[in-house]
């Protein structure tokens, strides 16, 4: 099992340029959370998926922010335009099914530097 | 709301030494209760759990932790810290354990000397 995998593991861009975070759950997991981690901020919860669906989307900062699950298997994340601001390391993370008694498996982040 | 505060910003060990991070909730209710452990470049792993039963609770890596509810506590320990035990450590809580909400405390780095 290779883990949750995200990519890219680093991304410089340029203020107003358009990002695309990426990630591949566990397979045979139907959650899908989407975390954010600031010094400011600690460890937020921007969205969580369940099959495919957006069941908690109330995390995200604004309608810069979006986030997609076509299938089990991939899941985007993407920020137009994006701003300094949204400087952070983003977290990708899977649950076998809904509940933290399942416990949640962390890919290694994407950090995301805006200029 | 439930959270969780962690007090400790920055602890610093020596190699072979014990090790205790605290952890204090705020939640009305029965507690779900957890540490993860994210090393250097890494993700979030989970180091133990806390529902119900035994207070006591053994997790990986050799890290055990109490939870104790007349001091709203769930504090981590480690008798002897290894060099790859240097990390940063998140306290977190949820209502009930369908819930999918994580609520992470602001996380403790653990500096490990030789």
């Amino acid at each position: 099992d290779a883990g949750v995998i995200q990519s890219p593991r680093h991304e410089v861009t340029e203020m107003g340029q358009e990002v695309t975070l990426r990630c591949k759950p566990i397979s045979g997991h139907n959650s899908l959370f989407w975390y954010r981690q600031t010094m400011m901020r600690g460890l937020e919860l921007l969205i969580y998926f369940n099959n495919n669906v957006p069941i908690d989307d109330s995390g995200m900062p604004e309608d810069r922010f979006s986030a997609k699950m076509p299938n089990a298997s991939f899941s985007t994340l993407k920020i137009q335009p994006s701003e300094p601001r949204d400087s952070a390391v983003y977290f990708c993370a899977s649950s076998f099914e809904q509940g933290v008694w399942y416990g949640y498996t962390f890919g290694s982040g994407t950090r995301l530097t805006v200029v | 709301a439930q959270s969780v505060t962690q007090p400790d910003i920055h602890i610093t060990v020596s190699e072979g030494a014990s090790l205790e991070l605290r952890c204090n909730y705020s939640y009305g209710a029965t507690p779900y209760l957890f540490w993860y452990v994210q090393s250097p470049g890494q993700g979030l792993q989970l180091l133990l759990k806390y529902f119900s039963g035994d207070t006591l609770v053994q997790g990986i890596k050799g890290f055990e932790a109490e939870f104790k509810r007349s001091q709203s506590s769930f504090n981590l320990r480690k008798p002897s810290v290894h060099w790859s035990d240097a990390a940063e450590y998140f306290c977190a809580v949820a209502r009930t354990p369908n819930d999918y909400k994580l609520s992470f405390g602001a996380g403790t780095t653990v500096t490990v000397r030789a």
